[in-house]
Formats: C-alpha cells, sequence, structure tokens
C-alpha cells in the first residue's frame, strides 16, 4: 500500500521566516509528486517533480526531490500571511492512476 | 478557460437524508475524481472515473455512496440516507487524461454539514 507522510502537521511562524515542509513516500514504481496549496477548500497546484535533484521554482516557493531517499521538500522564504494555507503532498504511482495524499502541513505566518 | 465548479458549495442536510453533489470537470478532461476531506484529515479518495471506462468505486466508504458521470462531462456524487460521519468537504478534481504526469485540477468543494 502507498504511504505519504508529511510533517511537521502544522507550523506556526512570523512573517519574513523561512519555512521547510516535508514529504516522505513508500510507494511502488514512483511517477511524479506533487505539492498543492490550499486555502479554504480548494487545493491548488504548485509543483510536479519527477526528477531527483532538479528544484522547482516559483517566486518565494521551491521545491525538490530526492527519489534516492524517498522524500520532498518544500521550501517558502520570507514567509508573507498570504502562505497560511495546508500544503498538501501527494504521490502517483505507475501501478495506480489515483494519487495517494499525505495529511498535509498546516501553516500559520503572524503578522 | 472556467475551471472546475461545484455545487453547492454549501449544503446541511438532516440525517437520514439524501444529498447530491455535483461537479463540472473542465471540458476537454476525460479523468474526474471525487475526493473527502474530513476535519484535519488529508483527502480521502472516493471514486474515479476514465473516459468511457467503468469506474473505479474502491474507495467509497459504503452502499450509501453512489456516483455516475454522464456523457463524459458532469458527475453526480449521491449520498443517500446521510449519517453525520458523513460530514466533510467533498473535492472533485479533474486532468488530462489519467497518465501519472498530468496534474489535476480541484473544484472549489461543497461542504456537507449532516445535522
Amino acid at each position: 500500500e502507498d504511504k505519504v507522510v508529511q510533517s511537521p502537521l502544522s507550523l506556526v511562524v512570523h512573517e519574513g521566516d523561512t519555512v521547510t515542509l516535508n514529504c516522505s513516500y513508500e510507494v511502488t514504481n514512483f511517477r511524479s509528486l506533487l505539492w498543492y496549496k490550499q486555502e479554504k477548500k480548494a487545493p491548488t497546484f504548485l509543483f510536479m517533480l519527477t526528477s531527483s535533484g532538479i528544484e522547482k521554482k516559483s517566486g518565494r516557493l521551491s521545491s525538490i526531490l530526492d527519489k534516492k531517499e524517498l522524500f520532498s521538500i518544500l521550501n517558502i522564504t520570507a514567509t508573507q500571511t498570504g502562505d497560511s494555507a495546508i500544503y498538501l503532498c501527494a504521490v502517483r504511482s505507475g501501478g495506480s492512476y489515483i494519487p495517494t495524499f499525505g495529511r498535509g502541513t498546516s501553516l500559520i505566518v503572524h503578522p | 478557460g472556467a475551471g472546475v465548479s461545484q455545487s453547492p458549495s454549501n449544503k446541511v442536510t438532516e440525517k437520514g437524508k439524501d444529498v447530491e453533489l455535483r461537479c463540472d470537470p473542465i471540458s476537454g478532461h476525460t479523468a474526474l475524481y471525487w475526493y473527502r476531506q474530513s476535519l484535519g484529515q488529508g483527502l480521502e479518495f472516493l471514486i474515479y472515473f476514465q473516459g468511457n471506462s467503468a469506474p473505479d468505486k474502491s474507495g467509497l466508504p459504503s452502499d450509501r455512496f453512489s456516483a455516475e458521470r454522464t456523457g463524459g462531462s458532469v458527475s453526480t456524487l449521491t449520498i443517500q440516507r446521510t449519517q453525520q460521519e458523513d460530514s466533510a468537504v467533498y473535492l472533485c478534481a479533474s486532468s488530462l487524461a489519467e497518465r501519472s504526469y498530468n496534474e489535476q485540477f480541484f473544484g472549489p468543494g461543497t461542504r456537507l454539514t449532516v445535522l
């Protein structure tokens, strides 16, 4: 059974801090790892990672995958209150078209 | 291009009633997923549709849950004889195809509250 574990479950920081969110996985025949940001209800897509060591970057957010150690990190630099959300990690394997989601990390950024 | 839409956005019902939740996927997306998210929990897979293939219903928690997708587009999730534990946000997502390299686009969800 595929498994995705995110840590920490929750995080409270102040504006300007840098945070690192972790996602580790155990899947058979890994295909891709996805990060989503969930504010209120709908998750919005952030990154899809398929290759080790290649950083994906979008503004203050970046993510990288380590397929040998089976984890990914999502970094947010100079956090803002608008970064407050639940960050979801999901992994897709070649054996299933249904991604396996972690429970998410709840990030709260205080002004 | 419109994104995935869901209706209603909120639904409050009494225990024992039936409810129908609707999802309009992005036009041209052949894959459609339903998930459930309870408070503080991750996304729980419910059912998956891909084109004209038989749906994967392996995530449906009980026979009170059913879903259909008409004409390969709009999908309806039906919960019969609702229970309080059915209270959750029901999310629909669509993607271009079932291949693992296509990301899912989520709708805004329906928050279901069963009293």
